[in-house]
């Protein structure tokens, strides 16, 4: 079984300012992939990043960089330069053997 | 290229009643989940094709939900009868399903089910 724990209801952070969100996990398998989903008030859960679970350097899209920790089995997200559009749910994914399982999510907001 | 096209959005229906989502996942991807989120909650997979087979079921709850993806393209997803419980958003995704790493998996915009 594999697990995913957002132990962050919700966050807030200041528009220009850096936020970052926690993530923990837990699986048996020795090769797996975890993500970063965003999912706005639409609905649809958008790709932030992923991260090899075999590869030590941390992964990074524009803004958005992760913390990757595999011994202690966390992934925490960071949001540089936070934007108003960048408000929405953030779910923490681990995914292996296709199967992708979630957290319950973080709710951020960014303040004007 | 188009994402993954759910239908309906938006769907109320009276308790007992049955009711059916449907899912066009991206051109080519093999893989396609269904997977429920309460409100609140992150998504829990309910059920996963590789092409047109289910090869992982276990969390779907057999006595009222059902699912086909005949010709391993288009799936569709059906409660029967349903019940209060059953409000929740319905969303179905897809993978190119070739290695372990396609686990990254694209998203429809969901179906918003209310059982009253």
């Amino acid at each position: 079984a594999q697990t995913v724990t957002q132990s962050q209801p919700e966050m807030s952070v200041q528009e220009a300012e850096t936020v970052t969100l926690s993530c923990t996990y837990d699986t048996s398998e020795s090769d797996y992939y975890l993500f970063w989903y965003k999912q706005p008030p639409s609905r649809q859960m958008i790709l932030v990043i992923r991260q090899e679970a075999y590869k030590q350097q941390n992964a990074t899209e524009n803004r958005f960089s992760v913390n990757f920790q595999k011994a202690a089995k966390s992934f925490s997200l960071k949001i540089s330069d936070s934007q108003l559009g960048d408000a929405a749910m953030y779910f923490c994914g681990l995914g292996s053997n296709y199967k992708l399982t979630f957290g319950k999510g973080t709710l951020l907001t960014v303040n004007p | 290229e188009a994402g993954v096209v759910q239908s309906p959005r938006y769907k109320i229906i009276e308790k007992k009643q049955p009711v059916a989502f449907w899912c066009n996942p991206i051109s080519g991807h093999n893989t396609l989940y269904w997977y429920r989120q309460n409100l609140g909650q992150g998504p829990e997979l309910l059920i996963r094709y590789e092409n047109e087979e289910a090869v992982d079921d276990s969390q779907l709850p057999k006595d009222r939900f059902s699912a086909e993806r005949l010709k391993g393209v288009d799936s569709t997803l059906k409660i029967q009868p349903a019940e209060l419980g059953d409000s929740a958003v319905y969303l179905c995704a897809s993978s190119l399903g070739i290695g372990m790493g396609d686990t990254e998996a694209f998203f429809g915009q969901g179906t918003r089910l209310t059982v009253v």
